[in-house]
């Protein structure tokens, strides 16, 4: 596996499941992101992990919980979710640096439905 | 007010032409960077090209150049001799500053939709 990989691809999920969404970085970087991308509105960034450590939470609702438990693997795991958070999630990694800035690697996202 | 402007919602381009997206951005920070990302219908948001605010050149990389016109806070994206592959929205994005949280947030616009006609 190269990149940036999650899993699943698609989901559906009713308003009561838990499920969770896997991503995984194969690049060696030190930080990785959450961002949610609803229709017609621009990338929202969720969360932000650096060195394992969560450095940003957007105002996200605690129905969402991300959880890093090492600098490859990123989770977010979903519980009582509403329809309007139906939206394509997508997870990112970098290098993090206070020197320079270091563009961001994108996986193919997990389309999220909520019934 | 918006960080990221990207006043067209769809562009389209004749195969071969060169075509311009616009971007204009809004900061105080004398330190941050912009991106540019490809979006298939696929999903994936595919990083294009980048340039940081004390670059005194623009930014190429193969058929991606970016018109960095930093008094006008613009930075558009010209792709050249474009290819039926390069439909797809395009985004542009912004971070700004070296310290504090917002060191790690990348600011995106709504987008372009770009598209190739054969």
């Amino acid at each position: 596996e190269t990149g940036v990989t999650q899993t699943p691809r698609h989901l559906v999920m009713g308003m009561t499941n838990k499920k969770s969404l896997k991503c995984e970085q194969h690049l060696g970087h030190n930080a990785m992101y959450w961002y949610k991308q609803s229709a017609k509105k621009p990338l929202e960034l969720m969360f932000v992990y650096s060195l394992e450590e969560r450095v940003e939470n957007n105002s996200v609702p605690s129905r969402f919980s991300p959880e890093c438990p090492n600098s490859s693997h990123l989770f977010l795991h979903l519980h009582t979710l509403q329809p309007e958070d139906s939206a394509l999630y997508l997870c990112a990694s970098s290098q993090v640096g206070f020197d320079t800035f270091y563009e961001q690697y994108f996986g193919p996202g997990t389309r999220l439905t909520v019934t | 007010a918006q960080k990221i402007t990207q006043t067209q919602p769809g562009m389209f381009v004749q195969e071969k032409e060169a075509v311009t997206l616009d971007c204009t951005y809004d900061t105080s920070d004398p330190s941050y960077g912009l991106f540019w990302y490809k979006q298939p219908s696929s999903g994936e948001m595919i990083f294009l090209i980048y340039q940081g605010s004390y670059d005194q050149q623009n930014a190429t990389e193969g058929r991606y150049s970016l018109n960095f016109q930093k008094a006008r806070k613009s930075a558009n994206l010209v792709i050249s001799a474009s290819q039926l592959g390069d439909s797809a929205m395009y985004f542009c994005a912004m971070r700004e500053g070296f310290s504090g949280g917002s060191n790690y947030k990348l600011t995106f616009g709504k987008g372009t939709l770009l598209t190739v006609n054969p």
